[in-house]
C-alpha cells in the first residue's frame, strides 16, 4: 500500500492564526481526501482534493475556512484558517488508488488551539 | 446514502478471551465494507475489507469479519485477543464510489 507522510504530526496554535498541513504520498493516486476527527468522535470528510482544480467540499465545510490545494498526483495541503478552540481536532489525509482499492490514511495531525 | 451503526462504544475484555465488535450498515446499493483500527496517537490502519465473493473475510492480526446481507451486518471477531489489540475500531461503508462513511467507533480495551 501507499506510504503517506503527513506534516506536522502535531501543533499547538493561537486562536486567529492559520496552519497548513501537508500530505505527501510515495506514488501517484487517483484521489486524496481530508478528514476531521474531533475529540472522541468518528471521522468526518471535509473535502476531496482534486488535482488541478478546486476541491469538492462536504456539507458544513467551506473553502474560506479550509482551503485545499493539490498541485499534482502525490501532494496536497489543507489549511485551517482563522482557528478557534473548536478547530482542535485530528486532521487526516487519505488516498485512494481507484477501483476496488481501499483508502489508506496518514498518521494525522493533532491540532490544539489555545 | 449509506450509514453505519457501531452498536458498542466501548468493549472491555480480558486477554486471551474472544471478542466481537458489532457493525450494522444501511445502504440502498451494493456496498463495500471495511474495518479500520486506530492505535493511540496514530492514523487509521486497514484491518480488512469486503468487496464481493466469500462472506467471511480474514484480515491482519488474526481478525476476521463476516458479511451478512440479510442482517446488513459486518461484525468483527477475534478468537483470542492480546493486550496490543487495545485500540479504537471503526467500521466503514462505501456505496461503490470512493467516499467512505464511518461509524462512531468502538474502543476495545484488553485487560490482563
Amino acid at each position: 500500500s501507499a506510504v503517506i507522510s503527513q506534516k506536522p504530526s502535531r501543533d499547538i496554535c493561537q486562536r486567529g492564526t492559520s496552519l497548513t498541513i501537508q500530505c505527501q504520498v510515495d506514488s501517484q493516486v487517483t484521489m486524496m481526501f481530508w478528514y476531521r476527527q474531533q475529540p472522541g468522535q468518528s471521522l468526518t470528510l471535509i473535502a476531496t482534493a482534486n488535482q488541478g482544480s478546486e476541491a469538492t467540499y462536504e456539507s458544513g465545510f467551506v473553502i474560506d475556512k479550509f482551503p485545499i490545494s493539490r498541485p499534482n498526483l502525490t501532494f496536497s495541503t489543507l489549511t485551517v484558517s482563522n482557528m478557534s478552540p473548536e478547530d482542535s481536532s485530528i486532521y487526516l489525509c487519505s488516498v485512494w488508488g481507484g477501483g476496488n482499492q481501499p483508502q489508506h490514511f496518514g498518521d494525522g495531525t493533532r491540532l490544539s488551539i489555545l | 446514502a449509506q450509514s453505519v451503526t457501531q452498536l458498542d462504544s466501548q468493549v472491555p475484555v480480558f486477554e486471551e478471551a474472544p471478542v466481537e465488535l458489532r457493525c450494522n450498515y444501511s445502504s440502498s446499493v451494493s456496498v463495500y465494507l471495511f474495518w479500520y483500527v486506530q492505535y493511540p496517537n496514530q492514523g487509521l490502519q486497514l484491518l480488512l475489507k469486503y468487496l464481493s465473493g466469500s462472506t467471511l473475510v480474514k484480515g491482519i492480526n488474526g481478525f476476521e469479519a463476516e458479511f451478512n446481507k440479510s442482517q446488513t451486518s459486518f461484525h468483527l471477531r477475534k478468537p483470542s485477543v492480546h493486550i496490543s489489540d487495545t485500540a479504537e475500531y471503526f467500521c466503514a461503508v462505501s456505496g461503490g464510489s470512493e467516499k467512505l462513511v464511518f461509524g462512531k467507533g468502538t474502543k476495545l480495551t484488553v485487560n490482563p
